[in-house]
């Protein structure tokens, strides 16, 4: 099945940073989301990106499927944006998610 | 529009027991799929309900079952619970593409 890496593991920032989070998908893919998990576990979905650019407010996603990486940018960041943000891609005939191992933010005030 | 409702939110089982888990997913979506999230293995698929039909299985041993009904409402049975079974599971929905999840139901078991 399809791997699913992302990168940092861990991120460490101040308020008012600026983050790119990576994922890095072993085949091409038709369903790729972001998510985030709050402290109290809920997986928030951020982003349906199998391609494309999108933006939300102070997130964007950019997905390069030919490339097979997916960004997510977190401008100005806030201590409500600390928690782990997964990336979940499926391919070919499974429409069903892979999980990364996600990467861990702590936003420090 | 109501999100996906997992009931119970926290449970607390002995070894050996069984354990069923509720989710009602989103109105209109047909698919709920079911996953188990632990610090170890991370987020690990378990199954895949469609029209009460289960479409897809993740690699989980026969210990853990689900249903789907009518009202595409989901059930997922955990028996003869161990203590590695000790995890959120989570329940998402979707209309077909992306997943919507459910605030989970974190079982402990001891």
């Amino acid at each position: 099945g399809i791997q699913v890496e992302q990168s940092p593991p861990d991120l460490i920032l101040q308020e008012g940073a600026n983050s790119t989070l990576r994922c890095n998908f072993s085949d091409s893919v038709n369903n790729l989301q972001w998510f985030h998990q709050n402290p109290w576990g809920q997986l928030i979905n951020l982003f349906y990106i199998p391609s494309g650019t999108k933006q939300n407010g102070r997130l964007s996603a950019t997905t390069v499927a030919t490339e097979r990486y997916s960004l997510l940018y977190i401008s100005s960041s806030q201590t409500t944006d600390s928690g782990v943000y997964f990336c979940a891609a499926a391919s070919g005939g499974s429409y069903i998610p892979t999980f990364g191992r996600g990467t861990s933010l702590i936003v420090h005030p | 529009k109501a999100g996906v409702t997992q009931t119970p939110r926290y449970l607390i089982k002995t070894r050996g027991q069984q354990v069923t888990l509720s989710c009602s997913p989103i109105s209109g979506h047909r698919s709920v799929s079911w996953y188990q999230q632990t610090p170890g293995q991370g987020l690990q698929f378990l199954f895949e309900y469609f029209s009460e039909t289960q479409r897809n299985k993740g690699n989980f041993p026969g210990r853990f079952s689900g249903r789907q009904f009518s009202n595409s409402r989901s059930e997922m049975n955990v028996s003869t619970l161990e203590l590695g079974d000790s995890a959120l599971y989570l329940c998402a929905s979707s209309p077909g593409g992306g997943y919507t999840f459910g605030s989970g139901t974190r079982l402990t078991v001891v």
